[in-house]
């Protein structure tokens, strides 16, 4: 069956720190894959898409970027982080291809201090 | 441009009576549609589909209605237990979009 993992659980980092969150997805090949924010009261927002190594599609310009060094792993990122950018951070996984459900990690809660 | 709207923010509900979560949405091109459920501190869940050539799907105790005509569609939980409280997501694709577009989010909490 497939995982996805996130980590770390919790970040908190001061305003002008770098980021560096990583998703891994097992049992599955080519998946595509997605960084999703949800911020306080919100609801969720694409803020970046995968459909293969290298192929990165950015739904939200902003401070944060996204790559995919390998077929499994996702890493989303910033150089100097905002107090904006608080939230709780998601990534997920689809089939390639004749599928449209979508399946979330656990989560990563970043606090901006 | 929010094109999948939840407008109830919230919705409390007697255990064992009817949950009805509602969503709307204004792209006419989407054609499948998803409800996820959300604790807190968690990912969310997929809870069932409906695809548009359909305007009904069913499975357990959820049930989802589409109408395609009021680009409309409502969760149905019947009976609703203690255990549905959580955050309720509609969300829509295209086909070929490979995306969704998500609702905010309407936090259903049952009370015993």
């Amino acid at each position: 069956s497939q995982t996805i993992h996130q980590w770390p659980a919790t970040l908190v980092q001061p305003v002008g720190s770098p980021l560096s969150l990583e998703c891994t997805v097992e049992g599955t090949s080519n998946p595509n894959l997605y960084w999703y924010r949800q911020a306080a009261g919100r609801g969720l927002q694409l803020l970046f898409y995968s459909v293969g190594i290298g192929q990165i599609s950015s739904e939200v310009p902003q401070n944060l970027s996204a790559s995919r060094p390998q077929d499994r792993q996702f890493i989303l990122s910033s150089k100097k982080l905002l107090l904006s950018d608080s939230g709780f951070y998601l990534c997920a996984w689809s089939l390639r291809t004749d599928s449209y459900e979508q399946y979330f990690g656990p989560g990563t809660r970043l606090t901006v201090t | 441009d929010q094109q999948v709207k939840q407008n109830s923010p919230s919705l409390s509900v007697q255990e064992g009576r009817i949950s009805i979560l509602n969503c709307d949405y204004t792209n006419s091109m989407f054609d499948y549609f998803l409800w996820y459920k959300k604790y807190p501190a968690e990912g969310p869940t997929f809870l069932i589909s409906i695809s548009s050539i359909k305007d009904k799907n069913e499975d357990g105790r959820f049930t989802v209605f589409l109408n395609k005509s009021a680009k409309h569609l409502s969760l149905h939980i019947v009976p609703s237990q203690p255990g549905d409280s959580a955050v309720y997501f509609c969300a829509a694709s295209i086909q070929g979009a490979q995306k969704l577009v998500f609702g905010q989010g309407t936090r259903l909490t049952i009370n015993p």
